[in-house]
């Protein structure tokens, strides 16, 4: 079946850094989503891309749909500590004819203090 | 957005036995969702639940070790059946937004299953 591969999987930064991650996948997506998984909690609807190219901003975080539609990246400028989680790509495959959502395995942001 | 809750938050299982993970929305909708999330893992989707009919299983997963009920439009329940350490995760259930896809769905905030 379909896999995301997102990188990295985890990442230690200074409070006020950019952050970067990205997904790519072996087939084409019809739609990017981004979640945030704060501890003890269920994942959270970040920003949704739906069309190549598109770029999509929710305060700090950008995100982009790959003009392949085969990619994505998430960026967060001048992190702050409420930044701290798990950060997971999803998307769902064209090939999906029930539209099922795929996720990927998560990159854990740590900031140090 | 409308809200999800779960009970219970987490638990610590003796291994054989069973437990059963409710799900609460604070609005009707049509579909919910079981995830099952393994430590340091992402979420893998168990099964759809479905209100007025049988819940649809993912692969890998089967009835009778995650037996799902729907008896209406705004909770769901599943069970984790002869439990084992493997069974341990967080379990989640979903929902979409009303009215929107899949991609809109929000999430409860998990039951933390701990398996002796």
């Amino acid at each position: 079946g379909q896999q995301l591969n997102q990188s990295p999987q985890s990442m230690f930064i200074q409070e006020g850094e950019d952050v970067s991650m990205n997904c790519t996948t072996s087939s084409i997506f019809n739609t990017w989503l981004w979640y945030k998984q704060d501890p003890g909690e269920g994942p959270v609807l970040l920003i949704a891309l739906y069309k190549a190219g598109e770029l999509t901003s929710n305060g700090r975080l950008t995100a982009q749909f790959g003009i392949t539609r085969k990619d994505s990246f998430l960026n967060i400028s001048a992190s702050i500590p409420s930044d701290v989680g798990i950060y997971f790509c999803a998307g769902q495959p064209r090939m999906n004819r029930d539209d099922k959502i795929i996720f990927g395995k998560g990159t854990r942001l740590h900031i140090l203090p | 957005s409308a809200v999800i809750s779960q009970k219970p938050s987490r638990d610590i299982c003796q291994r054989g036995t069973s437990l059963t993970i409710q799900c609460q929305v604070d609005s009707q909708v049509t579909m919910m969702f079981w995830y099952r999330q393994q430590p340091g893992q992402s979420l893998t989707l168990i099964a759809t639940a479905n209100q007025g009919s049988e819940a649809t299983y993912e692969s890998g997963f089967v009835i009778d070790k995650f037996p799902i009920s729907r008896p209406n439009l705004t909770f769901s329940t599943l069970t984790v059946s002869n439990m084992s350490p493997e069974d341990s995760s967080i379990y989640l259930c979903s929902a979409p937004q009303p009215f929107g896809g899949l991609e809109t769905q929000y999430f409860g905030p998990g039951t933390r299953l701990l398996v002796l």
